[in-house]
């Protein structure tokens, strides 16, 4: 069974620092999304990765894939106090399968 | 607005009891997710429907029951609730079934508070 983690859970960073935030996942799978969800809010996608060394970027956040590893990594680069949120990784093998999620706060 | 329509936003029923909630994708999407969110789970798939049939099919309990109608809307019904029911439940819609990027787009969620 498709088992998709995430590290770490909870992030507590200042604005202006640099940060990652790992997806690791068990099966072979070359789809790997990136969504955000806000505080009693739904879920937005922000990145769509479908190959071995795929990159994405927008604004302050850049998303990669590394297929052989079975990682993706969310970075974010001087993070704004806009950015907190909770980011969910998800990949598909069959069906879509979420991580945990990461709870990011970005302190003033 | 995403275009993927949930009713109802809230609900409140007690153990026991039956309910239905009800989504409609957004157009032109033939694929809808159901999906339970919780404190202690996480987001956990329950069940795709693809134009009417059943996908794929993830951790839904056998109390829970779930249909996709001709007009392409989707129904998740939950029955004998129980405390631990209580949730949001997400429905999301894509154009795709299978092939290509599926990417959801995700409806603002029922919240089921049973007490």
């Amino acid at each position: 069974e498709l088992k998709v983690e995430q590290n770490p859970l909870f992030l507590s960073m200042q604005e202006g620092k640099n940060y990652t935030i790992y997806c690791n996942y068990s099966t072979t799978s070359d789809r790997l999304y990136w969504y955000r969800q806000d505080p009693g809010k739904s879920l937005e996608s922000l990145f769509v990765l479908l190959s071995n060394g795929a990159v994405k970027q927008e604004g302050r956040l850049m998303a990669s894939l590394d297929t052989k590893a079975r990682l993706s990594t969310l970075h974010i680069t001087a993070a704004v106090h806009d950015l907190s949120a909770t980011y969910f990784c998800a990949v598909e093998a069959q069906k879509l399968v979420f991580g945990q999620g990461t709870r990011l706060t970005i302190n003033p | 607005d995403s275009g993927v329509t949930q009713t109802p936003k809230h609900l409140i029923t007690a153990t026991g009891q039956r309910v239905t909630l009800r989504c409609s994708p957004r157009s032109g999407d033939l694929s809808v997710y159901w999906y339970q969110q919780s404190l202690d789970q996480g987001l956990q798939f329950l069940i795709q429907y693809y134009n009417g049939e059943e996908r794929a099919k993830g951790n839904i309990l056998e109390r829970f029951s779930a249909q996709q109608f001709p007009d392409l809307h989707s129904e998740l019904n939950l029955s004998s609730l129980e405390l631990g029911d209580s949730a949001l439940y997400f429905c999301a819609s894509s154009r795709s079934g299978d092939s290509g990027a599926n990417v959801l787009t995700f409806g603002a969620g029922s919240r089921l508070t049973v007490l």
